[in-house]
């Protein structure tokens, strides 16, 4: 069945770079797209980015310059790496997976919870 | 980039009622636009697509439509586990994005 994993450290220290891995299994990630989404505790939602199943890829405006989304399609495995982190980055991040045709966004992990603190 | 107003931010509702949440996109997305609702301490899930199409195993008292650029999400009679937050989402282009959220409570 289709499943999405979130990795990553808990606590990252401000000015630092957080790195998150969604690690999928079920479908292929050349066939479909994920995104980054992410929450702040008692937040709205911020779409953050996503590898589409081509490997290109794009980023909300407001986070382009520290962003950056790869993947390994070999280990099933989309990557975010987002540099230069203050405390409002806390949050819960999600990866989900995507349709290409009607892109909605049908699958989505359990969220990984990130807090920036010294 | 697309702004998506959504409104009310809040809404308290007693069961059985009728609940609409809008939100105004501002430019044309035609029907990318999909409504999620989110439970506290969950991932979100994915209640309608393509502005007015049900995603499979969603209850048919929820249904979506559209007016132009403004959407709604109508909850034809509501139940107690309907509560949570609720969010549009536009996918029309990038960079996507979400309206602020509706909080909807039991009255």
């Amino acid at each position: 069945q289709v499943q999405l994993k979130e990795s990553g450290p808990g606590l990252v220290q401000p000015s630092q770079t957080l790195s998150l891995t969604c690690t999928v299994s079920g479908f292929s990630l050349t066939s479909y797209n994920v995104h980054w989404v992410r929450q702040p505790p008692g937040k709205g939602l911020e779409w953050m980015g996503r590898m589409r199943y081509n490997g290109d890829t794009s980023y909300n405006s407001a986070l382009k310059s520290r962003l950056s989304i790869s993947r390994d399609t070999s280990k099933n495995q989309v990557f975010l790496k987002m540099n230069s982190l203050q405390t409002d980055d806390t949050g819960t991040y999600y990866c989900t997976r995507a349709i290409t045709t009607s892109h909605y966004f049908d699958y989505w992990g359990q969220g990984v919870m990130v807090t920036v603190s010294s | 980039d697309i702004q998506l107003t959504q409104s009310p931010a809040s809404l308290s509702a007693s069961p059985d009622e009728i609940v609409t949440i809008t939100c105004q996109a501002s430019q044309d997305i035609g029907s990318s636009l999909l409504w999620y609702q989110q439970k506290p301490g969950k991932s979100p899930q994915l209640l309608i697509y393509s502005a007015t199409i049900l995603a499979d195993g969603v209850p048919s008292r929820f249904s979506g439509s559209r007016s132009g650029t403004q959407y709604s999400l109508k909850i034809s009679r509501l139940q107690v586990e309907d509560i949570g937050t609720y969010y549009c989402l536009q996918v029309s282009s990038s960079p996507y994005t979400f309206g602020a959220g509706t909080k909807l409570e039991l009255k």
